[in-house]
């Protein structure tokens, strides 16, 4: 069975600084992983997403994660933060055989300084 | 491009009641899936259908059921209402099953219910 665990419900950053939301994930298989961002009453847009290939990976909004296998992870971070990104943001893994079944992490809120 | 539209998009309703929640695919979306999200449990997979058939199913009692149509609609209805059912249902929608491998999964803005 696969999970994910975000540690840290909630994180807050002033605006400028560095965005590390923490993401740590377990699967039986080669994982296909994920980040969606979600702002207030709005539903689940992917930030970026890992399947095979280069661990790093760049998605939107200047948000990046890295693939660690070692360490079973897979942080997002954005060395500047904006007020715009203050939202929730979620990791998500699935494998090749669930497709569209996504499982969760608990989700992290990030809040914005100014 | 309309992107998935479910509704309503907020109801309320009291215990022991049913809901009909509806859900519209992306044109050429054949693949619908649905989301329970809460503040306790968080983002739990219910079900995903495709070609009218329901293909996976998550860990929920018989009260939480689905079904699509040929137009690829969708439709989740949940009977005797619980206190703990107020959530808010995700819809997403993929061209064929499995595009959640490769991101290829779009939600909609969800329907919010209440129970009372």
């Amino acid at each position: 069975a696969q999970s994910v665990t975000q540690l840290g419900s909630h994180v807050s950053v002033s605006e400028g600084a560095l965005v590390l939301l923490r993401c740590n994930y377990s699967s039986s298989v080669p994982p296909y992983l994920f980040w969606y961002v979600q702002y207030p009453n709005q539903g689940l847009q992917l930030l970026l997403k890992y399947t095979t290939g280069a661990t790093l990976v760049k998605g939107i909004n200047g948000f990046e994660a890295e693939f660690k296998k070692s360490e079973t992870s897979f942080h997002l971070t954005k060395p500047s933060a904006h007020m715009s990104d203050a939202a929730e943001y979620f990791c998500a893994v699935t494998e090749g055989d669930a497709g569209n079944m996504l499982t969760f992490g608990g989700g992290t809120r990030l809040m914005v300084k100014p | 491009k309309a992107g998935v539209t479910q509704t309503p998009r907020y109801l309320i309703k009291t215990r022991g009641q049913q809901v009909t929640l509806s859900c519209s695919p992306i044109s050429g979306h054949r693949s619908v899936s649905w989301y329970q999200q809460t503040p306790g449990q968080g983002l739990q997979f219910l079900f995903e259908y495709f070609s009218e058939t329901q293909r996976n199913k998550g860990n929920f009692p018989g009260r939480f059921s689905g079904r699509q149509f040929s137009n690829s609609r969708s439709e989740m209805n949940v009977s005797t209402l619980e206190l703990g059912d107020s959530a808010l249902y995700l819809c997403a929608s993929s061209v064929l099953p499995g595009q959640g491998l490769t991101g290829e999964l779009f939600f909609g803005e969800g329907s919010r219910l209440t129970v009372l």
